[in-house]
This record gives structure tokens, sequence and C-alpha cells, in this order.
């Protein structure tokens, strides 16, 4: 177990529709990393934040957005869902920007 | 041509067999880290490197900075370890922002 917690673990949802990840970082992590793993692109970064403000962004829509809440979840917003957003979603923490990063177990999203 | 290349893709051996994959890159790093992911899609980082050469138990990771090269080698190899290990490099500053190789899937047979 690594420590970091994400929810849900499966999401099934229509094509159009807006769902929200959830990750609780491991105690005393700042940092909080979302990944996007395609069967097509392999894994891909999204966005980082660190203590609540976005320290770095990656391959990441206009339709996504992400955010860092006071306790240090987070959470990422995926709206106007296509087919294509299917994917497994990860998010990772450490403690700060070059420390190692522990991965949470994934949410698995599907849009039908 | 992708910036992290992984070999090989696929690979089968049998227990006990020492196997070696290699990561191949092209962009100017800080940082090489390898992660391994099981079948049920959970990721756990093995190392972050980089420099040299680190060991965790049967795993051994290197990195040749002037050559771009990184191998990771898993001796004694059983059942457990077969999985997808990814090769990803860490071009600025931050760790989070890795760019990753396609994954090499290893599948040892008793």
């Amino acid at each position: 177990d690594s420590g970091v917690t994400q929810t849900p673990k499966h999401l099934i949802t229509a094509t159009g529709q807006r769902v929200t990840l959830r990750c609780s970082p491991r105690s005393g992590d700042l940092s909080v990393y979302w990944y996007q793993q395609s069967l097509d692109q392999g894994l891909q970064f999204l966005i980082q934040y660190y203590n609540g403000e976005e320290r770095a962004k990656g391959n990441i829509l206009e339709r996504f957005s992400a955010q860092q809440f006071p306790d240090l979840h987070s959470e990422l917003n995926l709206s106007s869902l296509e087919l294509g957003d299917s994917a497994l979603y990860f998010c990772a923490s450490s403690v700060g920007s070059a420390a190692e990063a522990f991965f949470g177990q994934g949410t698995r999203l599907t849009v039908v | 041509k992708n910036e992290v290349e992984q070999s090989p893709q696929n690979l089968t051996a049998q227990e006990g067999e020492f196997i070696t994959i290699n990561c191949s890159y092209s962009v100017g790093i800080s940082a090489l880290h390898w992660l391994q992911q099981h079948p049920g899609g959970g990721i756990v980082s093995l190392f972050m490197l980089s420099s040299g050469k680190k060991k965790h138990g049967r795993l051994i990771a290197t990195i040749n900075i002037q050559e771009k090269h990184s191998s990771l080698h898993i001796t004694a190899s059983h059942p457990r370890d077969s999985a997808v290990y990814i090769c990803a490099v860490q071009s600025g500053g931050s760790q989070g922002n890795l760019i990753f190789g396609k994954g090499t899937k290893l599948s040892v047979k008793p």
C-alpha cells in the first residue's frame, strides 16, 4: 500500500458527462501529480500541484481541470467526456517536487 | 521517434533467469525512473536515479548519462516478477513531469 488513495476505483459514464476523480496523498506529501494511461498513448503526465498551487502542466486537455485543496487532497475534473477519454487515471504524491513519488491504484474510467 | 525507447517490448523468461530491460532516451534529464505495473494496474516506483547504480533486493538499475541509457536487471527471476516495467525520464526540475516509455511486458514462467 503506497499510502495514496484514489476514489472511485471504477467509473462508467456516458459521453458528454462530467466526472470528478479524487486523490488523497500520503500524509505529509505536498506534491500531487495526475497521469493518464490509455491504450494508444500509454502513460502521460497531466498536471502537478504543490501545496495548493499549480506547479507544472503536461498534456492536459482544456476539458480537464484539477485543483488541490487546503487539506492537500486533489480532484481531477473531466468534462464533456468523449469515448477517447476512457483510460486509467493515476494520482501520485511526493514530499516535494524533487522527491520520489508514490502512486495510487488508479481510477479506471470507461466512457460509453 | 519516441523520446524514451524501451527494449524489448515483450520478454518471456524461465524462473531463475537473469533479466535485462533496456531504456534509451534522447532528451536531457535530471533523473530516470523505473516503475513496475502489475496486471491489476497499480504502479510501484522501483528506482529513481540520476547517476551510477542502485540495488534493491534482486533488482539492479544502472544509468549511463553520457550514453543516455539505463538498464534494469532482475536476478534469479520469479513468476511474481511478471509485470510491465516502465522507464520514465524527468527532463525538468519537477519530479512528476515525466516522459514515459511504452513499457516492457515481462512474463516469468515457473
